[in-house]
């Protein structure tokens, strides 16, 4: 099974901070990353597909790059909102599709 | 507007069943492929299982296999998880999510429920 390591696994910044996130695979997944966000007590909510198409309606302050192994997710300018936990997750060929294991942002 | 509802958790004990259901609405079920996702209290996701839109692909976990199954009714607009021979380790909430992308089996997660817990206990 392919396993996903992010980091870090928390982080607190600045509103208006540039905030990135890293996510690696352990084999090569080609461009099929997604990127999910989860607020405290809510579902998660895909915000990137295949490592940087933005889903509907997501703002254009988040974005994600990269191929391969390694993935970077950024927001560009932090907001009050964004406090929540990102994932990323492979969705590589056959499951099991797997979730690296968080990254916490909390606000400075 | 998609919404899914899921049902059917509780307190279950070690070796015993349930059954959870997804009411799916705002789209047509049978044109999608589905999913259950599950989140140990204070813990990551998991992929728990998944079903293509027509039901000719099923998936599961390693950590489910043999002992959760899956299966839709798209008359009913409904996806079911039957877990059986339950462990501690299955307490969880589960989520029923749905795929992307008509007629796909991607694993692109666009649309989730709010949940039903799991706890498995005796």
């Amino acid at each position: 099974d392919i396993q996903m390591t992010q980091s870090p696994s928390s982080l607190s910044a600045s509103v208006g901070d540039r905030v990135t996130i890293t996510c690696q695979a352990s084999q090569d997944i080609s461009n099929y990353l997604n990127w999910y966000q989860q607020k405290p007590g809510k579902a998660p909510k895909l915000l990137i597909y295949d490592a940087s198409n933005l889903d509907t309606g997501v703002p254009s302050r988040f974005s994600g790059s990269g191929s391969g192994t390694d993935f970077t997710f950024t927001i560009s300018s932090l907001q009050p909102e964004d406090i929540a936990t990102y994932y990323c997750q492979h969705h590589n060929n056959l499951p099991p599709w797997t979730f690296g294991q968080g990254t916490k942002v909390e606000i400075k | 507007e998609v919404q899914l509802v899921e049902s059917g958790g509780g307190l279950g004990q070690p070796g015993r069943s349930l059954r959870l259901s997804c009411a799916a609405s705002g789209f047509t079920l049978e044109d999608y492929a589905m999913h259950w996702v599950r989140q140990a209290p204070g813990k990551g996701l998991e992929w728990v299982s998944g079903v293509s839109w027509n039901s000719d692909r099923i998936d599961y976990a390693d950590s489910v296999k043999g002992r959760f199954t899956i299966s839709r009714d798209n008359a009913k607009n409904s996806l079911y998880l039957q877990m059986n021979s339950l462990r501690t380790e299955d307490t969880a909430l589960y989520y029923c999510a749905k795929d992307r992308h008509k007629w796909n089996y991607k694993g692109y997660f666009d649309s989730w429920g709010q949940g039903t817990l799991v706890t498995v206990s005796s």
